[in-house]
């Protein structure tokens, strides 16, 4: 029963590299969404998709793309790598887009941009 | 937009007292509202939520939370503490399609 699952867990990154952050997860939900974790902040909404060929912005998408090809996976890339994006990253699905739906989350991706 | 405060950001209880975590909602109608717990190094996972109905909402591990509409407050509480409950603990509403807006945690250190 794995849930949300993220990769990496952790990850250094030097200003001006790409990477893509992973997420998957095995509860057919259609909802599913990106949140980076910044201190004394709480949790930001990056992006969110409603389905599988839908994807949306939140509250800070700059310097952040994502896709929904399946219903299982939501990969953030981060396209040139700035420090102002070292934060925690969390993939969270919910069953749909409805407001009374809890979200699952994983247990995050700790990044640091150098 | 809908909003939520957590004007606490560090609260240090013994194990045994009980504990009240603040949570302050900003909506013209009732909300939804969900708590959540993050254990260092984990993601986090939902306590409680309230939609409708019962003001006095029970969750898991022992929490509780009520919904005050006359002081837009939604807080957490439970009657005795544990060291394993040392954690953050965030306050969330939706607002369109299930977008989240979180506070901004209250952390809870517990003594022995």
């Amino acid at each position: 029963n794995a849930g949300v699952t993220q990769t990496p867990k952790f990850q250094v990154l030097k200003t001006g590299q790409s990477m893509t952050l992973q997420c998957a997860q095995d509860m057919n939900h259609e909802y599913m969404s990106w949140y980076r974790q910044d201190p004394g902040m709480g949790l930001r909404l990056i992006h969110y998709s409603v389905g599988a060929g839908i994807t949306d912005q939140g509250e800070v998408p700059n310097g952040y793309n994502v896709s929904r090809s399946t219903t299982e996976d939501f990969p953030l890339r981060l396209l040139s790598a700035a420090p102002s994006q070292t934060s925690v990253y969390f993939c969270a699905s919910s069953y749909s887009a409805g407001n009374n739906q809890p979200q699952h989350f994983g247990d995050g991706t700790r990044l640091s941009i150098l | 937009a809908q909003s939520v405060t957590q004007p606490d950001i560090h609260i240090t209880v013994s194990e045994g007292a009980s504990l009240e975590l603040r949570c302050n909602y900003s909506y013209g109608a009732t909300p939804y509202l969900f708590w959540y717990v993050q254990s260092p190094g984990q993601g986090l996972q939902l306590l409680l939520k309230y939609f409708s109905g019962d003001t006095l909402v029970q969750g898991i591990k022992g929490f509780e939370a009520e919904f005050k509409r006359s002081q837009s407050s939604f807080n957490l509480r439970k009657p005795s503490v544990h060291w394993s409950d040392a954690a953050e603990y965030f306050c969330a509403v939706p607002d369109t399609a299930s977008k989240l807006t979180f506070g901004t945690g209250t952390r809870l250190q517990v003594t022995l």
